[in-house]
C-alpha cells in the first residue's frame, strides 16, 4: 500500500539550514504537504506543493519535489528556537484526498 | 483564515461515562471533517472520514458503536467516545477541508481525553 517515510530526528545549529527529507510510494498523488506540529498542539499547515510543481518557497521555508524519485524535503533557512517542533510529510490520496502520514521527523535546535 | 476549533482541550473522566468532542471550521464551510487518534510520539492515525449529511466513513479496525460521529452541519461535526474506558485515553485531532483537489486539511488544536 501507500507510505511515506521520514528520518525519526534532526539536529541542526542555530541559524544554520534545517533540511527535512521524506520518500513517498503513491506516484498518483496530486498534492504533497509539510505540517508542523508542536508539543501537546495539534498540526499547523506549512506549506504543500502540488505533484507537477519541482520548487515552492515561501519566506524561510523551501520545498523540493523530485516526482522521478518520489523524494520531498523541507528546508529551513536560518533555524530559529522557534522552530523547533515534528515536522510531518503527507500526501494526499483518494477521492476525500485522505492524507497519508509520515512518522514524523523531531527537529531539535542546539544552540 | 481557514481556522479550525476544536473543544474541550483537555478532559478526564472516570471510565463508563461518555465524552463529546466538539470540531468547528470558524471561518469556512467544511464538506469534508476527519478525526484523527494519536499515540504518544506517534503519527496520526485515521479513525473516520466525515462527509456534511452523510454517515461517516470509518477506518478498518475503528468501532463505529464506540465512536460516534456527527457532521450535521458545513461547520460542525462531533466525535462521541462512548462508555470510555482507559485503552480510550489518547490525543483526538481533528481536520476540515473544503470541496476542491487543491485545498490542504486545516486542524484543531486536538483534545486530550484521558480515562480514569
Amino acid at each position: 500500500g501507500e507510505d511515506v517515510e521520514q528520518s525519526l530526528f534532526l539536529s541542526v545549529r542555530e541559524g544554520d539550514s534545517s533540511v527535512i527529507n521524506c520518500t513517498y510510494t503513491d506516484s498518483s498523488s496530486t498534492y504533497l504537504y509539510w505540517y508542523k506540529q508542536e508539543p501537546g498542539a495539534g498540526l499547523q499547515l506549512l506549506t504543500y506543493i502540488f505533484s507537477n510543481m519541482d520548487m515552492k518557497q515561501d519566506q524561510r521555508l523551501t520545498v523540493l519535489l523530485n516526482k522521478k524519485d518520489k523524494h520531498l524535503s523541507l528546508r529551513i533557512a536560518d533555524t530559529q528556537t522557534g522552530d523547533s517542533a515534528i515536522y510531518f510529510c503527507a500526501e494526499s490520496h483518494g477521492s476525500n484526498y485522505q492524507l497519508i502520514w509520515g512518522a514524523g521527523t523531531k527537529l531539535i535546535i542546539k544552540p | 483564515g481557514a481556522v479550525v476549533s476544536q473543544h474541550p482541550s483537555w478532559v478526564i473522566c472516570k471510565s463508563g461515562t461518555s465524552v463529546k468532542i466538539e470540531c468547528r471550521s470558524l471561518d469556512f464551510q467544511a464538506t469534508t471533517m476527519f478525526w484523527y487518534r494519536q499515540f504518544p510520539k506517534q503519527s496520526l492515525m485515521l479513525m473516520a472520514t466525515s462527509n456534511e449529511g452523510s454517515k461517516a466513513t470509518y477506518e478498518q479496525g475503528v468501532e463505529k458503536d464506540k465512536f460516534l460521529i456527527n457532521h450535521a452541519s458545513l461547520t460542525l461535526s462531533t466525535l462521541t467516545v462512548t462508555s470510555a474506558h482507559p485503552e480510550d485515553s489518547s490525543f483526538y485531532i481533528c481536520s476540515a477541508r473544503v470541496a476542491g483537489s487543491d485545498q490542504p486539511q486545516h486542524f484543531g488544536d486536538g483534545t486530550r481525553l484521558s480515562i480514569l
